[in-house]
């Protein structure tokens, strides 16, 4: 079983609606949670961190936290084509070390 | 504010060549350095991650070295390049648990 799964997309919205992405992680003693945005042929760049149960909201940006699901999902509201790009979840199985699932790429159709 | 350089950004070698990457931090002390890579369409797969000088944990065995000969900068070797090497390769950097990354090497091996 990989430690960090998500699904592969693509994933397609118009303009303007919600995007959902989701992530399972298999480390139920993972403490932290990271969403990552990559554009294509670009480094990962760090767009929301969650620690604890619950959501956090940063702009259009909401992570959503479960560690009883071992569930972590990322809402984007109001999408732009700006936000086209392949959304990596990350999660950290110990002190040290980042695991990343494969990623979802996300379309926003003008 | 903190700052990671890696280079080059790109670079196209020879099977059978020697391989060098370094990276350096700026603005940070003691960070933990982190060496990633990325095949075409894939996920992140971890390396090689040090927490301080002369320490380097190795996470996958294969024809890579990594070596941290100062504080704030870490290196990436090969004696011989395989094709198999062939990807995009993330230095990263973290002084808790979020890691940020160099705008990323792509390698071509030939």
């Amino acid at each position: 079983q990989k430690e960090v799964e998500q699904n592969s997309g693509p994933l397609s919205v118009p303009e303007g609606a919600i995007a959902s992405l989701n992530c399972t992680y298999s480390d139920r003693g993972s403490q932290s949670f990271f969403w990552y945005r990559q554009y294509s042929g670009k480094s990962p760049e760090l767009i929301m961190s969650i620690y604890s149960n619950g959501d956090k909201e940063d702009g259009r940006f909401t992570a959503q936290l479960n560690k009883a699901s071992q569930y972590v999902s990322l809402l984007i509201r109001d999408s732009q084509p700006s936000d086209s790009a392949t959304y990596l979840c990350a999660v950290n199985p110990d002190d040290y070390k980042l695991s990343f699932g494969a990623g979802t790429t996300v379309t926003v159709r003008a | 504010s903190q700052t990671i350089h890696q280079w080059p950004a790109t670079l196209v070698q020879p099977v059978g060549s020697p391989l060098s990457l370094e990276c350096t931090v700026e603005g940070t002390s003691n960070p933990n350095l982190y060496w990633y890579r990325q095949a075409a369409g894939r996920g992140l797969q971890l390396l090689f991650y040090s927490v301080g000088i002369g320490q380097i944990s190795s996470e996958v065995p294969q024809n890579l070295s990594a070596s941290r000969p100062q504080d704030r900068q870490f290196i990436l070797s090969s004696k011989k390049l395989l094709l198999s090497d062939s990807g995009f390769y993330l230095c990263a950097w973290s002084e808790r648990t979020e890691a940020f990354f160099g705008q990323g090497t792509r390698l071509t091996v030939v």
